[in-house]
């Protein structure tokens, strides 16, 4: 079946503007994340949903980022006003587990890497 | 932050099995240890997780310590394929803080010819 897509795969960002990439999940699943993967690192995780619910945005790391699932399905992570050090890859990530309840895994889509110059 | 504390790399012969080892001594009693690893520009992938019994499964098997301080992911007889990052992560099973996974920085395996 289908997986977890994201758009674009690949953006080139002059400093200053402004990204939307775009996470579709697999059909069904409650649960929704973004992750941002430096060069050589780890994933990290910066926010998840349950449906439409932002519950946790503790890892964003500046009011720059924001993210919605305004539907409880597709979800965008938009960055304002880039700057370099935000160039990585960006994971989403989607779960059919929900809150309070049994951890699944988690099915990840490809990622968009950004860069920005 | 992570939890868990892995060698950051290894080699592995084509067709033998490949071992990676994981620490976590401070793990708990409700955490389970997750497997997943990432191919070269591909998102992480699942593998297997479990809480302190052996776990097997089509792609690899989980031997964890009976003290649970540390564990073993056992790809049995590795292909060019599973060359690739592989993380060590334990989480709380249940939990109403947040499903967010620590990756930490892994084990890059590269399996050779």
């Amino acid at each position: 079946g289908a997986g977890v897509s994201q758009s674009p795969r690949y953006k080139v960002a002059k400093r200053g503007q402004d990204v939307a990439l775009r996470c579709d999940p697999i059909s069904g699943h409650v649960s929704l994340f973004w992750y941002q993967q430096a060069l050589g690192q780890g994933p990290e995780f910066l926010t998840y949903f349950q449906n439409e619910a932002q519950l946790d945005k503790s890892g964003l790391p500046s009011d720059r980022f924001f993210a919605e699932r305004p539907e409880g399905s597709v979800s965008t992570l938009k960055i304002q006003r880039t700057q370099q050090e935000d160039s990585a890859v960006y994971l989403c990530a989607s779960s059919p587990s929900g809150d309070r309840g049994l951890i699944y895994e988690q099915y990840f889509g490809p990622g968009t890497r950004l860069t920005v110059t | 932050d992570a939890k868990t504390t892995q060698p950051p790399s290894m080699d592995c012969a084509e067709g033998r099995a490949a071992n990676l080892p994981c620490n976590h001594s401070t793990i708990s009693g409700n955490e389970y240890v997750y497997w997943y690893r990432q191919i070269h520009s591909q998102g992480p992938q699942y593998i297997i997780h479990g809480l302190k019994n052996n776990e097997t499964n089509e792609m690899a098997s989980l031997i964890i310590t009976e003290d649970r301080k540390s564990s073993t992911l056992i790809l049995p007889h590795a292909t060019l394929r599973d060359t690739a990052v592989y993380y060590c992560i334990v989480r709380d099973y249940y939990s109403n803080t947040g499903n967010q996974f620590y990756f930490g920085t892994g084990t890059s395996l590269t399996v050779i010819p």
